[in-house]
C-alpha cells in the first residue's frame, strides 16, 4: 500500500524558516518524481515544486522560486521542502504528492498534508 | 502559462442525479494532459481521471472524463452521498496548474 506522511508544519513568524518532510512507503521511491502542492485557507490547490527521482532536476512555482528548496534522500524514502523568507501568503496546508513516474505527470498518490501558519 | 477555469463554482444536486463539471483551458492542452481529483475536507486528494478520460485504479465507473483541446468535462452519472465534495482539474505540463475547484453540494 502506498503511503505518504508529511510532517514539520507549524507556526512561524514572517521572515522565518521551516523544513517540511514527507516519508513514503509502498513503492520504489527513487523511481518516481515527487511534488509539493499547497492549499491556502479557503482556496484551491496550488503546485509548489517537483523533484525528479534521482534528485537531479528540480522545478518551482514562480511564487516560491528563490525562497523554497526541494530535496530528497532516497536512502530514507523522504522528500523535503526547505522554506525560507516565509510570508503570510505562504500559510497553507502543504501536501506531498507522488508523480505517476516523471516530472511533468499527474499525481497518483497524495499525503494528508501538514499545516504551515506564517504569522506574528 | 495555461489558466484553468472550472464551472460552476458550486453545483447543487440531489443524490442519484447526474453531475456535469466543466474545466476550460486558456489555450489548447496538448496530449490531453488533464486530470481530475476529488478532495474531501481533511483528507488527501484522490486521483479520479488522467489523460482526460482514463479512470484511475479503483475509481467507480460512475465517474467519467471527456474532452480535448480547451474544454474538458467530469461527469458523475449518479451521485452517491460520498460524492458531495470538491473536485479539481489539473493540467500536468511544464508548469502544473489547477482549476479553482467545483464544490458539489446536496440540494
Amino acid at each position: 500500500e502506498v503511503q505518504l506522511l508529511e510532517s514539520g508544519g507549524g507556526l512561524v513568524q514572517p521572515g522565518g524558516s521551516l523544513r517540511l518532510s514527507c516519508v513514503v512507503s509502498g513503492f520504489t521511491f527513487n523511481n518516481y518524481a515527487m511534488n509539493w502542492v499547497r492549499q491556502a485557507p479557503g482556496k484551491g490547490l496550488d503546485w509548489v515544486s517537483v523533484i525528479s527521482g534521482s534528485g537531479g532536476n528540480t522545478y518551482y512555482a514562480a511564487s516560491v522560486k528563490g525562497r523554497f528548496t526541494i530535496s530528497r534522500d532516497n536512502s530514507k524514502n523522504t522528500v523535503y521542502l526547505q522554506m525560507n523568507s516565509l510570508r503570510a501568503e505562504d500559510t497553507a496546508v502543504y501536501y506531498c504528492a507522488k508523480s505517476r513516474r516523471y516530472v511533468a505527470e499527474f499525481f497518483d498518490y497524495w499525503g494528508q498534508g501538514t499545516l504551515v501558519t506564517v504569522s506574528s | 502559462e495555461i489558466v484553468l477555469t472550472q464551472s460552476p463554482g458550486t453545483l447543487s444536486l440531489s443524490p442519484g442525479e447526474r453531475a456535469t463539471l466543466s474545466c476550460r483551458a486558456s489555450q489548447s492542452i496538448s496530449n490531453n494532459y488533464l486530470a481530475w481529483y476529488q478532495h474531501k475536507p481533511g483528507q488527501a486528494p484522490r486521483l479520479l481521471i488522467y489523460d482526460a478520460s482514463i479512470r484511475a485504479t479503483g475509481v467507480p465507473d460512475r465517474f467519467s472524463g471527456s474532452g480535448s483541446g480547451t474544454d474538458f468535462t467530469l461527469t458523475i452519472s449518479r451521485l452517491e452521498p460520498e460524492d458531495f465534495v470538491v473536485y479539481y482539474c489539473h493540467h500536468y505540463g511544464s508548469t502544473p496548474k489547477f482549476g479553482q475547484g467545483t464544490k458539489v453540494e446536496i440540494k
